[in-house]
């Protein structure tokens, strides 16, 4: 089946600092991409849509100066948090679709845990 | 935008006991429903979806069932066992290249052996 990773896996970083995170869609290409944050014991937000060769679609409250988003192939986008603050530690997970004759399924990467400090 | 509620928010059934968990959407443009098992620190896996085109799909233990007149869609999960202990998500889309896909708060189900 289809796969997507994420890279790192968890990573602390010090208050103050950007964090890069990766997305990669291993085995199919994905033209759109998705960005979720978790909070503990919460659902998954709906941060952006990372589509690739255009400016990424944000949410509603989401700044998109902190949370800059790079989709520079059909198979990586990545979420890079700026001036991070300890209110942005979080999971955050991405998500590809996959398309295929006219269907549609969306594979969720392991996901990111960012500790700020 | 789309809102979806979900209920109950816990859930605690005995080995053995069917399982259901309710949700309502707000968009009637949407018309793709999948619903998502988490275990804790891991990614939401797939475990079933519906298409607006259909009323009810089951997969062995797994059904779910879709009310488009009403907005409202179920899954029902049967002969639970300790392992289905999770958080489920429901969540609805537009099922088209957009595929932006708006998550309920989830259901914290516990299987008590």
């Amino acid at each position: 089946g289809a796969v997507v990773s994420q890279h790192p896996s968890w990573v602390i970083c010090k208050s103050g600092t950007s964090v890069k995170i990766e997305c990669r869609s291993l085995d199919f290409q994905a033209t759109t991409m998705f960005w979720y944050r978790q909070f503990p014991k919460q659902s998954l937000m709906l941060m952006a849509t990372s589509n690739e060769g255009s400016k990424a679609t944000y949410e509603q409250g989401v700044e998109k100066d902190k949370f800059l988003i790079n989709h520079a192939s059909l198979t990586l986008s990545t979420l890079t948090v700026t001036s991070a603050h300890p209110e942005d530690s979080s999971f955050y997970i991405c998500s590809a679709v996959y398309t295929r004759t006219g269907q549609y399924e969306q594979y969720f990467g392991p996901g990111t845990r960012l500790t700020v400090t | 935008g789309e809102n979806v509620e979900q209920h109950p928010s816990t859930l605690s059934v005995q080995e053995g006991d069917s399982a259901v968990i309710k949700c309502t959407y707000s968009d009637s443009a949407s018309n793709y429903f999948p619903w998502y098992k988490q275990e804790l620190g891991k990614r939401p896996q797939l475990i079933i979806d519906i298409r607006s085109n259909v009323g009810e799909k089951k997969d062995q233990r797994i059904a779910v069932t879709l009310n488009k007149t009403a907005k409202h869609f179920s899954l029902h999960i049967t002969e639970t066992q300790p392992e289905d202990s999770a958080v489920y998500f429901c969540a609805a889309a537009p099922y088209t290249g957009g595929f932006k896909t708006i998550f309920g708060a989830g259901t914290r189900l516990f299987v008590k052996a």
